[in-house]
C-alpha cells in the first residue's frame, strides 16, 4: 500500500525565511509519481509540480525548489526567501503508475505561516 | 473555459437527508475523481471514474454513490447523510493515467451534516 508522511504539521517563519517541507513516501512500485499541491486560504488545489521516479533531478521555479532523493523515498520542497503569500498548506502526494487508473495518495499537509 | 466546476459551494443538511453534488469539467478528460478533506487528515478518495458509464471505489466509498451518465460531469450522492459526511468535498479530473498528469480539482464544497 501506497503511503505518504508529511510528519511537519505546522511551521511558522518570518518573511524571507527560507523553509523546507518535508515530504516521506512509501511504494512497492518501481515506476511512481510525486506531486506538490498548494492550498492557499481561499480553499482551492493549486498544483506545483509533478516528478517521475525515473528523474532526479532537483528542479527550481523562481523561489521554489525541489528534491527527490530515491535513496531515502523523500520529496522535499524548498521556498526561498519566503513571503506572506506563500502562507498556505501544503500537500505532498504520491500516485502509482499501474492499473487502469492510478489515484492520489495525499500526505496529511504542512501548514505554513508566513509572517512579517 | 471554466476547468472543474462543483456544484453547491456550501450545503448544510439534517442527518437523514439526501442530496447530490454535481462537478462538471470542460477539459474533455478521461478521468474523474470524488475527494472528502478532512482536519488532518488530508484528502481522501470516495469514488473514480475512468470514463463515461464506469465508476469504482475509492478509499472512504461507503454512504456515498456516484454516477458518471456523461463525459463531463460526474455526480456524487449522500442517500442518508450523517454527521460523520460533513466535509470538504473536492471534484477533480485528469486526462489519463493520474500518474503521468496532475489532477485538476474543483473548488471544493462545504458540507455540514448536523
Amino acid at each position: 500500500a501506497q503511503k505518504v508522511t508529511q510528519a511537519q504539521t505546522e511551521i511558522s517563519v518570518v518573511e524571507k525565511e527560507d523553509v523546507t517541507l518535508d515530504c516521506v513516501y512509501e511504494t512497492r512500485d518501481t515506476t511512481y509519481y510525486l506531486f506538490w499541491y498548494k492550498q492557499p486560504p481561499s480553499g482551492e488545489l493549486v498544483f506545483l509540480i509533478r516528478r517521475n521516479s525515473f528523474d532526479e533531478q532537483n528542479e527550481i521555479s523562481g523561489r521554489y525548489s525541489w528534491n527527490f532523493q530515491k535513496s531515502t523515498s523523500s520529496f522535499n520542497f524548498t521556498i526561498t526567501a519566503s513571503q506572506v503569500v506563500d502562507s498556505a498548506v501544503y500537500f505532498c502526494a504520491l500516485s502509482e503508475a499501474t492499473g487502469t487508473a492510478s489515484k492520489l495518495t495525499f500526505g496529511t499537509g504542512t501548514r505554513l505561516q508566513v509572517t512579517l | 473555459n471554466a476547468g472543474v466546476t462543483q456544484t453547491p459551494k456550501f450545503r448544510v443538511l439534517k442527518t437523514g437527508q439526501s442530496m447530490t453534488l454535481l462537478c462538471a469539467q470542460d477539459m474533455n478528460h478521461e478521468y474523474m475523481y470524488w475527494y472528502r478533506q478532512d482536519p488532518g487528515m488530508g484528502l481522501r478518495l470516495i469514488h473514480y471514474s475512468v470514463g463515461e458509464g464506469t465508476t469504482a471505489k475509492g478509499e472512504v466509498p461507503d454512504g456515498y454513490n456516484v454516477s458518471r451518465l456523461k463525459k463531463q460531469n460526474f455526480l456524487l450522492g449522500l442517500e442518508s447523510a450523517a454527521p460523520s459526511q460533513t466535509s470538504v468535498y473536492f471534484c477533480a479530473s485528469s486526462p489519463n493515467l493520474a500518474g503521468r498528469y496532475e489532477q485538476y480539482f474543483g473548488p471544493g464544497t462545504r458540507l455540514t451534516v448536523t
